[in-house]
C-alpha cells in the first residue's frame, strides 16, 4: 500500500522569506501523480501544484515550486517570497495510474506566515 | 458557478439520528469521491463512484452508505450516528483518463452530541 509521510507537523516564517516543505512516499509503482494541496482557515481543498512522476523536471508555479527527487520518493514543496495568504495547511498526496484513483495524503504540514 | 458543491455545510445532530451530505458537480466529471477529515486533519478516502458505479469502498462501517444518481450527484447518507463520526466530510471529483486531479467541495462539518 502507499504511504505518504511529511515529517514536520508545524512550520513558521517571516512574510518573504522562502520556506520548504518535506514529503516522502512509499510505492512499488513507476507511474504516478504527486500533488500538494493547500488548506486554509477556510477549510477548501485548493490544488497548489502537481507532479507527474515519468517528468524528470520539477513543476513550478509562481513562486511555487518542488524538488521532485523519484529514486529517493521525495517530493518536497519550496515557497519563495512568502506571503501571509500562504498561512494554511499543506498538504502532500499520491495517486497511482493503476486500479482505483484514490489520493493517499500525507499528515500535514501547518504553515504560518508571520508579519 | 460552484464547481463542487456541498450541502450542508454545517450539521450538528445527536447520537443515533440518521443524516444526509449532498454533493453536486457541474465540471462534467465522471467520477466523485468522499474523504474524511478527522479532528488532526488526517484526510482518508471512503467511497469513489465512477459513472455511477461503486469503484472503491475502503474500510467504512455498514452505516455509512454512498448513492450516486447519476454522474453529477454523489449523496452520503449515515444511519445510527456516533461521537467518533463527528468530523469533515469532503466531496471531490474528477475525470478519468485526465491527469488526475481531484476537484474538492467546500466541506460539511458533521458534529455529533
Amino acid at each position: 500500500a502507499q504511504t505518504v509521510t511529511q515529517s514536520q507537523p508545524e512550520m513558521s516564517v517571516q512574510e518573504a522569506e522562502t520556506v520548504t516543505l518535506s514529503c516522502t512516499y512509499d510505492t512499488s509503482e513507476n507511474n504516478y501523480y504527486l500533488f500538494w494541496y493547500k488548506q486554509p482557515p477556510s477549510r477548501q481543498m485548493i490544488l497548489v501544484i502537481r507532479q507527474e512522476a515519468y517528468k524528470q523536471q520539477n513543476a513550478t508555479e509562481n513562486r511555487f515550486s518542488v524538488n521532485f527527487q523519484k529514486a529517493a520518493k521525495s517530493f518536497s514543496l519550496k515557497i519563495s517570497d512568502s506571503q501571509l495568504g500562504d498561512t494554511a495547511m499543506y498538504f502532500c498526496a499520491f495517486i497511482s495510474f493503476q486500479g482505483a484513483q484514490k489520493l493517499v495524503f500525507g499528515q500535514g504540514t501547518r504553515l504560518t506566515i508571520n508579519p | 458557478d460552484t464547481a463542487v458543491s456541498q450541502t450542508p455545510k454545517y450539521l450538528v445532530t445527536q447520537m443515533g439520528n440518521d443524516k444526509s451530505i449532498k454533493c453536486e458537480q457541474n465540471l462534467g466529471h465522471d467520477t466523485m469521491y468522499w474523504y474524511k477529515q478527522d479532528s488532526k486533519k488526517f484526510l482518508k478516502i471512503m467511497f469513489s463512484y465512477n459513472n455511477k458505479e461503486l469503484i472503491i469502498n475502503e474500510t467504512v462501517p455498514n452505516r455509512f452508505s454512498p448513492k450516486s444518481p447519476d454522474k453529477a450527484h454523489l449523496n452520503l447518507h449515515i444511519n445510527s450516528l456516533e461521537l467518533g463520526d463527528s468530523a469533515v466530510y469532503f466531496c471531490a471529483s474528477s475525470l478519468s483518463g485526465t491527469d488526475y486531479e481531484q476537484y474538492f467541495g467546500p466541506g460539511t462539518r458533521l458534529t455529533v452530541t
